[in-house]
């Protein structure tokens, strides 16, 4: 079974706080992705990574960036957190190619700025 | 731009019915369609389909797609309180590695 793991479930940060939040895959995958989902709003990329050291912004890249050293772990880091990023951040990771298109996610972080 | 539109927003009907619901998109160079689940964490795989015309089928569950009217059902038949969960659909582009999602069905299953 692929497995997806999330550093925390539930994070309860301060404004202004520098914040990470960690994933690691078991699966060798070359593809993870960071998504925020909110109500009404759905999933929502904010950057992806294709390989080590390489990342990609997405659709809502803004006030985050990221980072992948090696190729299991893909961390996102809230510079200075404010409360409009209070949201569940989800994790998923997928192989290249054509073909594989699936990814597979981890149970995601809620996260309250307050 | 690419773009997924799912509908109902939210569904609510008694154990034993059936279900379809809908998702439309627009996409720049079609790859797939993929379907997920997502009870109260991780969203979970259900199907992806690349062809026009083919089922796919996992017990009570089945989904089909039409490439040349751009949409997509997901059917449950024989609905169980465990079905109770809000289901994603997104789009792959040969363009690039993302998906795109949809907002989402809720669905509500009442014993």
């Amino acid at each position: 079974d692929v497995k997806v793991t999330q550093s925390s479930r539930y994070l309860v940060k301060r404004t202004g706080e520098k914040v990470f939040l960690e994933c690691v895959q078991d699966m060798d995958h070359e593809n993870m992705f960071w998504y925020r989902q909110d109500p009404g709003l759905g999933l929502r990329l904010i950057y992806f990574s294709y390989d080590v050291k390489m990342k990609e912004k997405g659709d809502i890249p803004e006030g985050y960036s990221v980072s992948r050293e090696k190729k299991e772990r893909f961390s996102l880091i809230l510079e200075s957190a404010s409360t409009n990023q209070t949201s569940m951040y989800l994790c998923a990771s997928g192989q290249r190619g054509a073909a594989k298109n699936i990814q597979y996610f981890g149970a995601g972080t809620r996260l309250s700025v307050l | 731009e690419d773009k997924v539109v799912q509908s109902p927003l939210s569904l609510v009907v008694h154990e034993g019915d059936t279900v379809t619901l809908n998702c439309s998109y627009e996409v720049t160079n079609f790859r797939s369609l993929l379907w997920y689940k997502q009870e109260k964490k991780a969203p979970t795989f259900l199907f992806m389909l690349t062809s026009s015309g083919i089922e796919k089928k996992s017990g009570r569950l089945s989904s089909i797609l039409d490439k040349k009217e751009l949409f997509s059902i997901l059917n449950i038949t024989a609905t169980q309180t465990g079905d109770s969960a809000v289901y994603l659909c997104a789009v792959g582009d040969f363009g690039n590695e993302k998906l795109t999602f949809g907002t989402g069905t809720r669905l509500t299953i009442i014993p």
